[in-house]
């Protein structure tokens, strides 16, 4: 089972700063990381995913990903308070795409 | 395109009782996940299909939780008899490749 372990949070910020949210997984031969939103009351929404080291931003969201250590992180720019909300770190195994999600970090934007 | 079906939203019963959750995913997408999410936790994995074989079952309690997905497209799983423990969310999820989308979900309270 690969854990994926997430910094728990909560995490308070105000609008318009940033965001930065941590995962760190245990699988080394992990291929596909996904980070997905989770209003409270409502399903996983996908946010974003990253296959190679390095950074992709998409819209005010970067996600970065460093294999060697293990570790990926979400970048949210600009906060808004339509960002508070759990975000889930998820992570597939070397051949399968079974994902492992962490217990995810709870973010709040205070207007 | 429709996103991934569920029903119902939510059902209360009783411990012992049974219950049944049914989910139809994205028309064409060949894989179909079950979760399970406790109130705080990231979902865990119950089960997964590939149309309509399982792929992964390792983490379903088979003595009371079964699934199955006949004709490699709408998926029923079942909990028979239920426990107080299996108070969660049941989350379903379908993918073509390692992107999954999630359902709205199933609230379960087992009083």
């Amino acid at each position: 089972q690969k854990e994926v372990e997430q910094n728990s949070g909560p995490l308070s910020v105000p609008e318009g700063a940033i965001a930065s949210l941590n995962c760190t997984y245990s699988d080394r031969g992990s291929q596909s990381f996904f980070w997905y939103r989770q209003y409270s009351g409502k399903s996983p929404e996908l946010i974003m995913f990253i296959y190679s080291n390095g950074d992709k931003e998409d819209g005010r969201f970067t996600a970065q990903l460093n294999k060697a250590s293990q570790y990926v992180s979400l970048l949210i720019r600009d906060s808004q308070p339509s960002d508070s909300a759990t975000y889930l770190c998820a992570v597939t195994g070397a051949n399968d795409y079974k994902l492992s999600f962490g217990a995810g970090t709870t973010v709040t934007v205070r207007a | 395109e429709a996103g991934v079906a569920q029903s119902p939203r939510y059902k209360i019963i009783e411990k012992r009782q049974s219950v049944a959750f049914w989910c139809n995913p994205i028309s064409g997408h060949a894989t179909l996940y079950w979760y399970q999410q406790i109130l705080g936790q990231g979902p865990k994995l119950l089960i997964q299909f590939q149309n309509n074989g399982v792929v992964d079952d390792s983490q379903l309690p088979k003595d009371r939780f079964s699934a199955e997905r006949l004709k490699g497209v709408d998926s029923t799983l079942k909990i028979q008899p239920a426990k107080l423990e299996d108070s969660a969310v049941y989350l379903c999820a379908s993918s073509l490749r390692e992107t999954q989308y999630f359902g709205p979900g199933t609230r379960l309270l087992v009083l």
